[in-house]
């Protein structure tokens, strides 16, 4: 089945910095998204975004599905940002399931 | 559009009893989808449904485990005899289409005495 790797598996801020996470898949995907994780184990929908750009608000992604890879932004971080980035893709021949990466856990510090 | 909803929130039970989920997905969305996190890892599928048919299982879904779909409405998820390794948050998803963002329940957070 389809491979997601998620990078780096953990992350420290200080509120206000920016950041960079980072999502490798082995296959081509029809679906890609990225969740938010809250500490009460909320599953946020943050993109939905198997190719191209998209922002909202603080946050913005990008797919370049020909090269395998999805980037999520955080810019001015919040405490309340933290938590477990998860991205999620369908494909490698299912058009059903997500298969998900391990996360990268968030911590955004006062 | 009220969000996929999922019953209980929390459920405590002791090792060997029998235990139902419920899951009503956001109206109109066709598919439904469960999956189970442990700690420290994504979501991993389990099964899903196109409608009422049950179209996909994950081999991670023994024998013990059943999930229906009756009238391609709510879902219902069923662990018999449950043993310490159920312990899990069991997540309910459900989507418009192929090709359209699953949206994900609140969960159900399993505890096995």
């Amino acid at each position: 089945g389809i491979q997601v790797e998620q990078s780096p598996p953990d992350l420290i801020l200080q509120e206000g910095a920016n950041s960079t996470l980072r999502c490798n898949f082995s296959d081509s995907v029809n679906n890609l998204q990225w969740f938010h994780q809250n500490p009460w184990g909320q599953l946020i929908n943050l993109f939905y975004i198997p190719s191209g750009t998209k922002q909202n608000g603080r946050l913005s992604a990008t797919t370049v599905a020909t090269e395998r890879y999805s980037l999520l932004y955080i810019s001015s971080s919040q405490t309340t940002d933290s938590g477990v980035y998860f991205c999620a893709v369908e494909g490698g021949g299912s058009n059903y399931k997500l298969t998900f990466g391990k996360g990268t856990l968030l911590t955004v510090n006062p | 559009d009220t969000g996929v909803s999922q019953d209980p929130r929390h459920k405590i039970t002791k090792r060997g009893q029998n235990v139902t989920f419920r899951c009503d997905p956001i109206s109109e969305h066709n598919r439904l989808y469960w999956y189970r996190q442990t700690l420290g890892q994504g979501p991993e599928f389990l099964t899903y449904f196109q409608n009422e048919a049950q179209l996909e299982k994950s081999r991670l879904l023994s024998d013990r485990f059943s999930a229906e779909r009756p009238k391609g409405s709510f879902s219902t998820l069923e662990i018999q005899r449950t043993e310490q390794g159920d312990s899990a948050m069991y997540l309910c998803a459900s989507s418009l289409e192929t090709n359209q963002p699953q949206h994900f329940g609140d969960g159900t957070r399993l505890s096995i005495l």
